[in-house]
């Protein structure tokens, strides 16, 4: 099946860094990805839409400046989360469709990324 | 009101029983439903989609009722490997397609 790449899968870090995350899509090309967070307890949310070549379409109430992402290819997004702070603390995953096939199918979700801000 | 609504749970049932779960969900112009299957602290996997006229998949059983707008999971002789928090999902319309997510209910399986 569809295996879509998540890494890093656990990263710990002082307040204030920058942490970049990268979902890849292993044998499939996806012009779309997907961004969502999950804090405990609490459904996926979604971040914001990759879209290969374009800028990143952000949900309502998620700072793009915080969140930056960037989809340079069509097996690669990134996510890099600047001047991180514990409030940023959560669970990060990515998913991503395949182009061929019609926009109502499955996606597939990486592994995700614990990320803990001290 | 939420755009997918789940009961929480937990579920607590013995090896072997039969479990429903339901869910609601608020836009009526919603086009593709899924259940997905998430472990703790972990991705979320597709179980199944679910479609107008019901589907089975081994002892999982999936229907969707698009007038009272309710998605219904079934699964048959539970295994304790059943364990886990099954999200309901529901795509908005448009090129984008994007996944909205129930809260999950949890179901645990004993013996």
């Amino acid at each position: 099946g569809a295996v879509v790449s998540q890494h890093p899968s656990w990263v710990i870090c002082k307040s204030g860094t920058s942490v970049k995350i990268e979902c890849r899509s292993l044998d499939f090309q996806a012009t779309t990805m997907f961004w969502y967070r999950q804090f405990p307890k609490q459904s996926l949310m979604l971040m914001a839409t990759s879209n290969e070549g374009s800028k990143a379409t952000y949900e309502q109430g998620v700072e793009k400046d915080k969140f930056l992402i960037n989809h340079a290819s069509l097996t690669l997004s990134t996510l890099t989360v600047t001047s991180a702070h514990p409030e940023d603390s959560s669970f990060y995953i990515c998913s991503a469709r395949n182009k061929v096939g019609h926009s109502n199918q499955p996606q597939h979700f990486g592994d995700g990324t614990r990320l803990s801000i001290l | 009101r939420k755009e997918v609504e789940q009961d929480p749970g937990p579920f607590n049932v013995p090896e072997g029983a039969t479990v429903a779960f339901n869910c609601t969900y608020s836009n009526s112009a919603s086009q593709s439903f899924f259940w997905y299957r998430q472990d703790c602290r972990k991705e979320p996997k597709l179980l199944m989609s679910v479609y107008s006229s019901g589907n089975e998949d081994g002892r999982f059983t999936a229907q969707l009722n698009r007038a009272s707008q309710y998605i219904s999971l079934l699964i048959r002789d539970s295994k304790l490997s059943d364990s886990a928090t099954y999200l309901c999902v529901v795509t908005s319309t448009g090129t984008a397609s994007k996944l909205t997510f129930g809260t999950g209910t949890r179901l645990q399986v004993t013996l």
